[in-house]
């Protein structure tokens, strides 16, 4: 069965500092792996995906998330963290059966 | 391009009380549809999911149900609302067949039980 394991319920950054969200993955196939955000009272959106072509995937909003088979990982990172960046980011993999599983999910706290 | 539509946006509802949610996707056909909820601090959890109309997969036994009467609707339902019945509740879809798709998130609705 796969599962995620996310590393750290909250993170706090300072403002123009790297962020780097853990995410590690346990899975018996290939995997296909996300990463979303969610603001608050608002839905989850797709940050970006990992199907297996390139190992480093950029996303949306300068995140960016290296696939490690080695390491079972895909972290999450960003060179320089804004304040609109404050929000909840979960890993997910794919589960089979056209579902998802996902991570408990980290906090991400912008410090100005 | 594609959208997806949950309403309401918030809803508060008494113990007891039934429930009806509704999801609706547009843009595209023959989605995969799926209904998450998530209660304070528990993360998502998938409670139900669909492949094609009147065909629902249920993830965890409880006090919802679930009925996909078009393609594209989804909704959630209850006949007797519990307290533990509250949380955030999220609508996605994704485009049916492969294991690569993404799945695609509704704003959600905001249940409180009184």
């Amino acid at each position: 069965a796969q599962s995620v394991t996310q590393l750290g319920s909250h993170v706090s950054v300072s403002e123009g500092a790297l962020v780097l969200l853990r995410c590690n993955y346990s899975s018996s196939v290939p995997p296909y792996l996300f990463w979303y955000v969610q603001y608050p009272n608002q839905g989850l959106q797709l940050l970006l995906k990992y199907t297996s072509a390139a190992t480093l995937v950029k996303g949306i909003n300068g995140f960016e998330a290296e696939f490690k088979k080695s390491e079972t990982s895909f972290h999450l990172t960003k060179p320089s963290a804004h304040m609109r960046d404050a929000a909840e980011y979960f890993c997910a993999v794919s589960g089979g059966g056209n579902k998802l599983v996902f991570g408990a999910g980290t906090i991400l706290r912008v410090k100005s | 391009s594609q959208t997806i539509h949950q309403w309401p946006a918030t809803l508060v509802q008494p113990v007891g009380s039934p429930l009806s949610l509704e999801c609706t996707v547009e843009g595209t056909s023959n989605p995969n549809l799926y209904w998450y909820r998530q209660a304070a601090g528990r993360g998502l959890q998938l409670l139900f999911y669909s492949v094609g109309i009147g065909q629902i997969s249920s993830e965890v036994p409880q006090n919802l149900s679930a009925s996909r009467p078009q393609d594209r609707q989804f909704i959630l339902s209850s006949k007797k609302l519990l307290l533990s019945d509250s949380g955030f509740y999220l609508c996605a879809w994704s485009v049916r067949g492969g294991v690569r798709q993404p799945q695609h998130f509704g704003d959600g609705t905001r249940l409180s039980i009184l």
